[in-house]
């Protein structure tokens, strides 16, 4: 099927190794954040977020840091798999003046190399 | 638990037809996401529904597109008349509340506009 990986920046990786998808965002008031995993035909699937409070928070092979002095955001998979192959997007959220958009980031195509 | 329901999967439409997706959000959601997806991007709001009621429709190009909710659960996405410029895919999304900011995605229409 049609990719949604298309003209976006990628990153390959060899099986087992550690990747690191890095993102820019937009606004310095932004106070949640989010990561999420799109597979070629798919929706966008939740892996992870942090609010503003935190620098660094941890799941399943997954860590997210943040650093908000520079705006960055940070996606670390541990023990990259071929079923890790996917467009990984960051979004941001501002909830100040009841405002809940939440703005996407370009994306990143990761490609596990077996 | 069922995830967000989206139909149809894909759809192929001349210019100037009219076309309708439709949305069945996560059981107990009260906020329904409508996003345009183009190729190689991220996705972009077109209108947030808290229960019944569009909250946010800022983005949504009203001279053709439309969309309801009219029972505070499944929702339509109608465009009269597509353009060739409304090829891409139509996520739905919902959340508990709009203070509950994780989203969640159904798998998406692609439309096609020949």
């Amino acid at each position: 099927g049609e990719s949604v990986g298309l003209h976006l920046p990628t990153l390959s990786v060899q099986e087992g190794d550690n990747s690191i998808i890095n993102c820019a965002y937009s606004n310095s008031a932004s106070d949640y954040f989010i990561w999420y995993k799109q597979e070629s035909g798919k929706g966008p699937q939740f892996i992870i977020d942090i609010r503003s409070n935190m620098d660094k928070r941890q799941g399943q092979r997954v860590t997210v840091l943040l650093n908000k002095t520079v705006k960055h955001l940070s996606l670390q998979i541990a023990a990259t798999q071929p079923g890790d192959s996917a467009v990984y997007f960051c979004a941001e959220n501002y909830s100040g003046a009841g405002s809940y958009q939440l703005t996407f980031g370009k994306g990143t195509k990761l490609s596990v190399i077996p | 638990e069922a995830g967000v329901v989206q139909s149809p999967r894909y759809k192929i439409i001349e210019k100037k037809q009219p076309v309708a997706f439709w949305c069945n959000p996560i059981s107990g959601h009260n906020t329904l996401y409508w996003y345009r997806q183009n190729l190689g991007q991220g996705p972009e709001l077109l209108i947030r529904y808290e229960n019944e009621e569009a909250v946010d429709d800022s983005q949504l190009p009203k001279d053709r597109f439309s969309a309801e909710r009219l029972k505070g659960v499944d929702s339509t996405l109608k465009i009269q008349p597509a353009e060739l410029g409304d090829s891409a895919v139509y996520l739905c999304a919902s959340s508990f509340s709009e203070r509950t900011d994780t989203q969640y995605f159904g798998p998406g229409t692609r439309l096609t506009v020949l």
